[in-house]
């Protein structure tokens, strides 16, 4: 089945700099790449996605790139704020059932 | 939009007693619902996936029995969690897939369950 690593587990960036979380899947047929955010005691935010016929997607300061050859996907944050702090996971699908990361802890310190 | 809700956000119950946890898409009407189970800092497990009409599908190791699932309509599914002990108690969430999305799932803000 498929399976998706994700790094790093932890993330202490100031505020102002950029983050970068990276997953990689092993599905070849995985076709469908989410990112969602959860705050504490929240359930999961979709904040982006991407689809295995495009390469990059950006909105915002936020952004998702994606390499289907090397089976890579990552999250890219620019200009960091407070609010940003929280638990991002990665996902991926090809057919019915998202497969998650293993989720990142991001701390942006004002 | 895709605006998914739960009821209730806590609940307390007894070991023994049923607890019933519903999920509603509030905007758009959801051909699949899935209800995932979370632990203290870790990752979304999915439990069952549910299609509106028809029998839920349970993920190896879960109990059917236990954890039953019901999707009366294109809006609503429901989880009860029937005879709950301690071990159940977890943060219960479930997410959403609407009618014209292949791929999109939303999810609901979670439901706290403690079974004392």
């Amino acid at each position: 089945g498929e399976n998706v690593e994700q790094h790093p587990s932890t993330l202490s960036v100031q505020e102002g700099d950029s983050a970068v979380i990276k997953c990689t899947y092993s599905d070849s047929a995985s076709n469908y790449f989410p990112w969602y955010k959860q705050e504490l005691g929240k359930g999961p935010q979709l904040i982006i996605d991407i689809r295995s016929n495009v390469g990059e997607k950006k909105d915002q300061r936020i952004a998702v790139t994606l390499n289907k050859t090397a089976k890579h996907f990552s999250l890219h944050i620019t200009e960091t704020q407070p609010e940003d702090s929280a638990v991002y996971f990665c996902a991926s699908t090809g057919f019915q059932k998202l497969v998650f990361g293993t989720g990142t802890r991001l701390l942006v310190s004002p | 939009g895709a605006v998914v809700s739960q009821h209730p956000s806590r609940v307390i119950c007894k070991s023994g007693t049923s607890v019933k946890i519903e999920c509603r898409s509030l905007d758009f009407q959801a051909t699949t619902m899935f209800w995932y189970r979370q632990f203290p800092k870790q990752s979304l497990m999915l439990m069952a996936t549910s299609n509106e009409g028809s029998k839920a599908t349970y993920e190896q190791g879960v109990e059917k029995d236990k954890f039953l699932i019901n999707h009366a309509s294109l809006t609503l599914s429901t989880l009860t969690v029937t005879s709950a002990h301690p071990e159940d108690s977890s943060f219960y969430i479930c997410s959403a897939r609407p009618l014209d999305g292949p791929y999109e799932q939303y999810f609901g803000p979670g439901t706290r369950l403690t079974v004392t």
